[in-house]
């Protein structure tokens, strides 16, 4: 069974267009964390949620609109997408997030968003 | 804000050989991991260091922390193509819980 899982893998779509990535966690984890990877490899936190709460929300456009129907879910929604997003980008979950705790992080196989 | 720098960026590692790859960080930390991403993959754990002047070893894989808990370095012994990918840090933030700053990552590539 996959741990994390993502969809889609791929995703190609034009500039101006609306569009959603789905994230779902089958490990009982409490917090669910967004990245995005730039080209050079750069992973950057873009939102975490504990508890379907959100906690993080680090400086994104307000463009990306993430939801967790349920702590085993975290979506993610872009609106107006612009050449600029074009990134992979992964979701992970934790057990725990308190610093100093046991807080491995498992990544979704992620997704790549290209728009052209 | 905190800042994780790692270093070196790019590897190139003839296979048999050993080499090391370094992360510093501006702030205290209160543990530090290591992530590994083969290419076209998602990063996969390896490891989490907590305790100052901590040393773990998995197989080939050495893991430091720093006595200062500002620094971690992870040292690959007898490099196998198997190596491939890129080996990033992570660190906890001191401003919010949950918020891991990864460092850039060092890039292996390893030639047999």
């Amino acid at each position: 069974d996959t741990a994390v899982s993502q969809t889609p893998k791929y995703l190609v779509t034009q500039m101006g267009n609306d569009k959603s990535i789905k994230c779902e966690q089958n490990l009982g984890h409490d917090t669910m964390y967004w990245y995005k990877q730039d080209s050079k490899k750069f992973l950057k936190i873009m939102f975490s949620y504990n508890n379907k709460e959100l906690i993080i929300n680090e400086t994104v456009p307000n463009r990306f609109s993430p939801k967790s129907p349920d702590k085993a879910h975290l979506n993610l929604h872009i609106n107006s997408l612009e050449l600029g997003d074009s990134a992979v980008y992964f979701c992970a979950s934790s057990q725990v997030m308190l610093a100093g705790d046991s807080n491995e992080q498992f990544f979704g196989p992620g997704t790549r968003l290209t728009v052209l | 804000g905190q800042q994780v720098m790692q270093i070196p960026q790019y590897q190139h590692v003839q296979e048999g050989e050993d080499f090391t790859t370094y992360c510093n960080s501006s702030t205290t930390l209160s543990n530090i991991q290591w992530y590994k991403q083969r290419p076209g993959g998602h990063p996969v754990f390896l490891i989490q260091l907590v305790k100052s002047g901590e040393v773990k070893k998995q197989k080939r894989l050495t893991f430091q922390f720093g006595e200062a808990k500002k620094n971690s370095s992870l040292h690959i012994t007898a490099t196998q193509t198997t190596d491939v990918g890129t080996y990033f840090c992570a660190g906890p933030g001191t401003d919010s819980w949950g918020k891991f700053q990864f460092g850039a990552g060092t890039q292996v590539v390893v030639t047999p």
